[in-house]
């Protein structure tokens, strides 16, 4: 059974910083692409970007609102996905999920990220 | 960046019923095309992907069709557990873009 089960959500200040993880069971990781998909409060889906499988380069791509701020990576030994969140302002206040391949045929359950002083 | 205009922004049918959710892009996307239910609290399950295959598990009662700029997500005789919030999602350049979503309740 493909299971994705986030966490490392919570409350931060503006300018801080939080890393996210999205464990995975089920399936063969690394040749997965993942994504990162976020969800304001009462607000529609925002892909916010994706990292290939290493066999595909393992490069990575990102929405323009998060560019330079946050970082996907993946480690497959952990069969494990990242997302580094610096510079958060509240902004990104948002359930954050991470899906699998392109067409995000599986979904985590979320894991909520609250940016407020 | 590739605009997804999605249309109606709500909508209100009743059990049984049949209802079609339009989506349209700024761009060609060929049939890169998927559709998505999100119950409140939850999170969004595939429907449909490459605009009109069934993702499996999906009851038959959805289809999607289109291609190019122009695609529609059908759901015939409506059940109980499909008033939910739909979203169609281009994956045929990044960043791959979601519709603002359809939110579907009951009449």
């Amino acid at each position: 059974e493909v299971q994705l089960v986030e966490s490392g959500g919570g409350l931060v200040k503006p300018g801080g910083s939080l890393r996210l993880s999205c464990a995975a069971s089920g399936f063969t990781f690394n040749y997965a692409w993942m994504n990162w998909v976020r969800q304001a409060p009462g607000k529609g889906l925002e892909w916010i970007g994706h990292i290939k499988s290493e066999a595909d380069g393992g490069t990575t791509d990102y929405a323009v609102p998060v560019k330079g701020r946050f970082t996907i990576s993946r480690d497959d030994s952990k069969n494990t996905l990242y997302l580094q969140m610096n510079s958060l302002t509240p902004e990104d206040t948002a359930v954050y999920y991470c899906s699998r391949r392109l067409i995000s045929d599986f979904w985590g359950q979320g894991t909520l990220v609250t940016v407020s002083s | 960046d590739i605009q997804m205009t999605q249309s109606p922004s709500s909508l209100s049918a009743s059990v049984g019923d049949r209802v079609t959710i339009t989506c349209r892009t700024s761009q060609n996307i060929d049939n890169y095309l998927n559709w998505f239910q999100q119950k409140p609290g939850k999170a969004p399950r595939l429907l449909i992907y490459a605009a009109s295959s069934l993702q499996s598990g999906v009851p038959s009662r959805f289809t999607g069709s289109g291609s190019g700029t122009d695609f529609t997500l059908t759901i015939t005789s409506l059940q109980p557990e499909d008033f939910a919030t739909y979203y169609c999602q281009q994956g045929y350049s990044t960043p791959y873009t979601f519709g603002q979503g359809s939110k579907l309740e009951i009449k």
